[in-house]
């Protein structure tokens, strides 16, 4: 089955740091591009992060760009997002989604279930 | 970043059919066309179609999905209670080199 399951959300004060992570099963992991894609409470989705399957390319909203930061370990199957400089906008449900080709961009066709940050004092 | 724009809500009878649509620009939508999730009550999204009609595996086809240059189109058919989520649909943006949605349209399904 494939399947990304989230972990690593929390809560953490304002100018703090959180590592998000994101298991893979089921397919081959470093054939497809890997995405972050955010929803604050109550609010649309945002496209957060992207990267290619050999981590060559990365892609980032301007919204979080110079303050997160995407990667992934292939041995590993996981997908990561260190997000450092944290603010209370940056609190939302946090998904990772799989790019469904080669070129990642077609279609995000595969969604874990996502894992809640909070940034609050 | 620019997102791609939906109607914020529809409202349709049982059995009744829904038109869904997104407008972006040439650098999204009326280039890589779009893709449509639907997400329920506290799910996350599911692909619904992409490439403008392209469903996945398991995905009936009551739901389809157009495109006539820069605004995409999800037309429901046979509208059931389970179909009442909302809709989202998504570019990649060649220009933004990022992906793009729009805001989302809440289907209630009266």
């Amino acid at each position: 089955e494939v399947q990304l399951v989230e972990s690593g959300g929390g809560l953490v004060q304002p100018g703090g740091s959180l590592r998000l992570s994101c298991a893979a099963s089921g397919f081959s992991f470093s054939s497809y591009g890997m995405n972050w894609v955010r929803q604050a409470p109550g609010k649309g989705l945002e496209w957060v992060s992207g990267i290619s399957g050999g981590s060559s390319h990365t892609y980032y909203a301007d919204s979080v760009k110079g303050r997160f930061t995407i990667s992934r370990d292939n041995s590993k199957n996981t997908l990561y997002l260190q997000m450092n400089s944290l603010r209370a906008e940056d609190t939302a449900v946090y998904y990772c989604a799989r790019g469904s080709d080669g070129s990642g961009q077609i279609a995000l066709d595969i969604w874990g279930q996502g894992t809640m940050v909070t940034v609050s004092s | 970043q620019a997102g791609l724009t939906q109607p914020p809500s529809v409202s349709k009878g049982l059995r009744q059919t829904a038109t869904l649509t997104c407008t972006g620009n040439s650098n999204n939508v009326g280039n890589q066309g779009a893709a449509w999730l639907q997400q329920c009550q506290g799910r996350p999204p599911k692909l619904l179609s992409y490439r403008n009609n392209n469903r996945p595996s398991g995905i009936s086809e009551r739901f389809s999905a157009s495109r006539s240059g820069s605004t995409a189109s999800l037309t429901i058919t046979g509208l059931q209670p389970e179909d009442e989520a909302d809709y989202y649909c998504s570019a990649w943006d060649t220009s933004l080199s990022a992906w793009v949605f729009g805001g989302g349209t809440k289907l209630t399904v009266l």
